[in-house]
C-alpha cells in the first residue's frame, strides 16, 4: 500500500554541520505533514509541521521543505548538534478529518562532536 | 498536567495473559490516538477517540484489542489472551482540537513497552 518513506535510513555528520534528512510520500491527498523526534526511549516530540499549501516553513534551526510534484519532505537542520542525535520520523495525514498520521520508517541521526 | 503521560512504562506479560495500558492526555485535550510502534519501525495508528466517542478503530489488529475512553479524558488499551507478535511499544497521543481541524500537532506520550514471553 501507499506508505511515507525515507530514503536515507541512517545520517552521521560533524558538531557543527548542516543535516538533511528526506522523505518520500506517495499519496496526493495528504495535506499536512510533521517531522518528529524519537529519543532512546522516549516518545516521539514534535519538531515542525507543514500544510500543503506551503513549499517552505522555518524554526528555530529547522527548516522544513515541501515539493508537491515530486512528493518529497525535507527537514534541514542547522548547526548540528550531538543532542539532536535521534531517529527522526516524518509523518502525514492523509486527508482525514481528525488528524490520523501515517509514518515513515524513520532515519538515525548521528552527531559526532 | 504538562504533558501526556502513561502506565506502566514497561510490562512483561506471559502469552494469554490480559493487559491494560493507561493513558493520561493532556488536560482539555479533545482528541486521543493510541499507535503501536515495533522495533525499528514508526508507529502505526490504532484507534482514535474524539472526547469519549471512539471514532476510528481501523487498526485495531485484532479483536483482542479493546480501547476505551469512557470520561473523555483516560484512556485505556487492553488486550486479551496476549501473543508474542503483540510485543512493542504502544504509544497515546493528544492533541487540542477534534474532527474536522486536521492540522493539529499531537504530542506524544513516553509509551509504554510491552513484552510477550
Amino acid at each position: 500500500g501507499e506508505s511515507v518513506g525515507l530514503h536515507l535510513p541512517t545520517l552521521s555528520v560533524q558538531e557543527g554541520d548542516n543535516s538533511i534528512i528526506n522523505c518520500a510520500y506517495s499519496n496526493s491527498a495528504s495535506d499536512y505533514f510533521i517531522w518528529y523526534k524519537q529519543e532512546s526511549g522516549k516518545g516521539p516530540q514534535f519538531i515542525i509541521d507543514i500544510r500543503s499549501n506551503m513549499d517552505k516553513r522555518q524554526g528555530q534551526r529547522v527548516t522544513v521543505l515541501l515539493n508537491k510534484t515530486v512528493k518529497h519532505l525535507s527537514l534541514q537542520i542547522a548547526a548540528t548538534q550531538p543532542g539532536d542525535s535521534a531517529v527522526y520520523f516524518c509523518a502525514e495525514n492523509r486527508g482525514t478529518s481528525y488528524g490520523k498520521l501515517t509514518f515513515g520508517q524513520g532515519t538515525i541521526l548521528t552527531v559526532h562532536p | 498536567g504538562a504533558g501526556v503521560s502513561q502506565s506502566p512504562r514497561y510490562k512483561v506479560a506471559k502469552r494469554g495473559q490480559d493487559v491494560a495500558l493507561r493513558c493520561d492526555p493532556i488536560s482539555g485535550h479533545v482528541s486521543l490516538f493510541w499507535y503501536q510502534q515495533a522495533l525499528g519501525q514508526g508507529p502505526e495508528f490504532l484507534t482514535y477517540f474524539q472526547n469519549e466517542a471512539q471514532l476510528d478503530k481501523s487498526g485495531l489488529p485484532s479483536d483482542r484489542f479493546f480501547a476505551e475512553r469512557p470520561e473523555g479524558s483516560v484512556s485505556t488499551l487492553k488486550i486479551q489472551r496476549t501473543q508474542q507478535e503483540d510485543s512493542a511499544v504502544y504509544l497515546c497521543a493528544s492533541s487540542s482540537v477534534g474532527a474536522g481541524r486536521r492540522s493539529d500537532t499531537q504530542y506524544f506520550g513516553p509509551g509504554t513497552r510491552l513484552t510477550v514471553l
